[in-house]
């Protein structure tokens, strides 16, 4: 079948700096994406990588490692407005996109 | 960004009535919609793909006839929840990709949370 797995929930203090794993085994890979989704809100979206490496976007990385089925969002100089669940989704063989059930991320001061 | 829309944001029915919701992207021609249902602290479940001009196709555990899906043009797709029960109540997401510029990316709307009595 297919999974793609993050972690439920994570802490992280104003102003550090985070990461957020995810890992996905599905069938063919077409590319992964990051979306950030406020409570009650559609997501919004963060970062596409299909090819292997670091792509930067100001605050916010995202890292792909296709033989691992690895990825990483990093999060750096963290704001009270970053508390949000961060989604990993990966688009299959068949194009279509397999979402994980999100990372809920909360910020302390 | 492309941009799209949702109306109603939020709506409240009663039990055994029906409901319409509409996604329109406003500065794009989506070739493809996409209807997802979010409960609770739950990630987005995908109820169904629909092209334009076309059938949509539905995820399994997803009553075609209840939900139904037309997607009658490249800039609106609507949802109607067919005698809706409280088990029916979610957070509606509709979203468009531009399949014709080879984009990747899903643009959201903003959602109808539908809350059914």
């Amino acid at each position: 079948g297919q999974n793609i797995d993050q972690p439920t929930e994570m802490t992280a203090t104003e102003g550090a700096i985070v990461q957020i794993n995810c890992t996905y085994q599905t069938s063919g890979f077409n590319g992964l994406f990051w979306y950030q989704q406020h409570a009650g809100e559609a997501p919004t979206f963060l970062s596409y990588n299909v090819l292997d490496g670091l792509e930067e976007k100001g605050r916010f990385s995202s890292f792909l490692s296709r033989s691992k089925g690895y990825s990483y969002l990093l999060l750096k100089e963290l704001q009270m407005k970053d508390s949000a669940s961060y989604l990993c989704a990966v688009k299959d063989s068949n194009y279509q996109l397999i979402w994980g059930a999100g990372t809920k991320l909360i910020i302390k001061p | 960004g492309a941009v799209v829309s949702q109306h109603p944001s939020w709506v409240i029915c009663k039990s055994g009535t029906s409901v319409k919701i509409e996604c329109r992207s406003l500065d794009f021609q989506a070739t493809t919609m996409f209807w997802y249902r979010q409960f609770p602290k739950q990630s987005l479940m995908l109820m169904a793909t629909s092209n334009e001009g076309s059938k949509a196709t539905y995820e399994q555990g997803v009553e075609k006839d209840k939900f139904l899906i037309n997607h009658a043009s490249l800039t609106l797709s609507t949802l109607t929840v067919t005698s809706a029960h409280p088990e029916d109540s979610s957070f509606y997401i509709c979203s468009g990709t531009d399949g014709l510029a080879g984009y990747n990316e899903q643009f959201f709307g903003p959602g109808t949370r539908l809350t059914v009595l």
